[in-house]
């Protein structure tokens, strides 16, 4: 069974600019999360989505958005970017919102 | 807020000796606790889960234990290899989120 893929693997963007990037959970798994990992704040919950409705969002600005499709198959945006938004964001699918999580390699995201 | 804790932040030790990687969460509604491991360019991986109706789960040369009314979970690696090398991630998960700690880089010496 292939595993989470995340695309696209690294991107470089300037300040002002948007980003979205995309997530395919693994076959069968209704439910994905995505996550900001940084070397300061370490891994950081974004959203939650679950059958194309957000379940639960962390404490980030409205700048980050995100949604899900039927195949569910997710998104996130990032609007107005700004130099702190450098980070690798990862998508984990599961089964269902209280299941284990399986993580993807990641995107590499840096603003200049 | 609700946070996790995890010591040591770094951990050195000889090839073949244990390892041993220790949480603290804050939020008494967690119910499971997951740990994953990170590599040089990878996402985090799985490697074992518990419940909180459990008090120890063993895979392996790997094994974790919780005690829910100190609110402590731990990692328990044995035997420990050069692949064992890595970035380690408790985490402590509610209904509505999950919260990890701040991750322990594990070095094994040959």
């Amino acid at each position: 069974k292939a595993g989470v893929t995340q695309t696209p693997r690294y991107l470089i963007k300037t300040r002002g600019q948007q980003v979205t990037l995309s997530c395919s959970p693994i076959s069968g798994h209704r439910s994905v999360s995505w996550y900001q990992q940084t070397p300061g704040q370490g891994l950081q919950f974004l959203f939650e989505y679950f059958s194309e409705t957000q379940r639960n969002k962390g404490n980030f600005p409205g700048r980050f958005s995100g949604r899900q499709f039927s195949n569910s198959r997710s998104e996130m945006n990032v609007s107005t970017l700004e130099l702190g938004d450098s980070a690798l964001y990862l998508c984990a699918s599961s089964m269902g919102p209280a299941g284990e999580q399986y993580f993807g390699p990641g995107t590499r995201l840096t603003v200049t | 807020g609700e946070n996790v804790e995890q010591h040591p932040s770094t951990l050195s030790v000889q090839e073949g000796d244990s390892a041993v990687i220790k949480c603290t969460y804050s939020d008494s509604a967690s119910n499971y606790f997951p740990w994953y491991k990170q590599e040089l360019g990878k996402g985090p991986q799985l490697i074992i889960d518990i419940r909180s109706n459990v008090g120890e789960k063993k895979d392996q040369r790997i094994a974790v234990t919780l005690n829910k009314t100190a609110k402590h979970f731990s990692l328990h690696i044995t035997e420990t290899q050069p692949e064992d090398s890595a970035v380690y991630f408790c985490a402590a998960r509610t209904k509505d989120k999950i919260i990890f700690g701040k991750g322990t880089r594990l070095h094994i010496l040959p």
